[in-house]
């Protein structure tokens, strides 16, 4: 079965630093998403892609990330400068697979197992 | 938005039905509802999804009463695999609408044997 795959799988860094990390999504889904979850605490939506540019994005989702799809088959979150309050689970998503008829799509999105980013 | 409630915590035995309810009192007519599953230091998995009446998987039962204004998640039989966060969205359906469906607390699902 198809899935998400996301890496590294647990990343430490220093504050200040810049951090990329990388999902490849399901490959014949348009819509890409990360998401983040601070330990104990709820899912949170970051930003959705498709077409080669942002769909949506929260108010979480500020100037110190970006997203970059360089190539057919990556998905990259980059944060610039992080701090102690990023350090959290980033789940990467995708969805909306290519075949499949708007009408009968029901957004389903397909998690990777997520990268743990500890900022120290 | 639609806001969700769930209970904090269920916990059951093995070999039980597990029925979970979630209340969604402002649902808007397009909304639909889909719950996820979510195991300790893995990304959600989607479970089921429904309008309306009843939607049946081969994980999953859930239960849509005609008011819309909760729902009831049925898992049958459960096994100690089972323990796991579950998560019910209420949102419009389709890919493009992903900042409007919210993961809340959910339901942490503890089985016994």
């Amino acid at each position: 079965e198809p899935e998400v795959t996301q890496t590294p799988s647990h990343q430490v860094t220093q504050m200040g630093q810049e951090v990329i990390l990388r999902c490849v999504p399901i490959s014949n889904h348009l819509y890409f998403y990360w998401y983040r979850q601070i330990l104990g605490q709820k899912v949170e939506f970051l930003v959705s892609f498709y077409n080669n540019e942002i769909s949506e994005k929260s108010e979480i989702f500020d100037d110190q990330f970006s997203v970059e799809r360089p190539d057919g088959s990556n998905f990259t979150l980059k944060i610039r400068s992080t701090k102690l309050e990023d350090s959290a689970m980033y789940f990467c998503a995708s969805s909306a697979p290519r075949d499949v008829a708007y009408s009968s799509n029901t957004g389903e999105l397909f998690f990777g197992e997520g990268s743990r980013l500890t900022v120290l | 938005l639609a806001k969700t409630t769930q209970p904090i915590s269920m916990d059951s035995y093995e070999g039980q039905e597990v029925n979970i309810t979630c209340s969604h009192n402002n649902i808007a007519t397009n909304d639909y509802i889909t719950w996820y599953q979510q195991f300790p230091s893995q990304g959600p998995r989607f479970i089921i999804q429904g309008y309306k009446t009843k939607v049946t998987n081969e994980v999953a039962s859930l239960f849509i009463p005609a008011d819309r204004k909760s729902s009831t998640l049925s898992l049958p039989r459960v096994s100690l695999s089972d323990t796991a966060v579950y998560y019910c969205l209420v949102g419009p359906p389709g890919y493009s609408s992903a900042s409007k469906i919210i993961f809340g607390s959910g339901t942490r699902l503890s089985i016994r044997p």
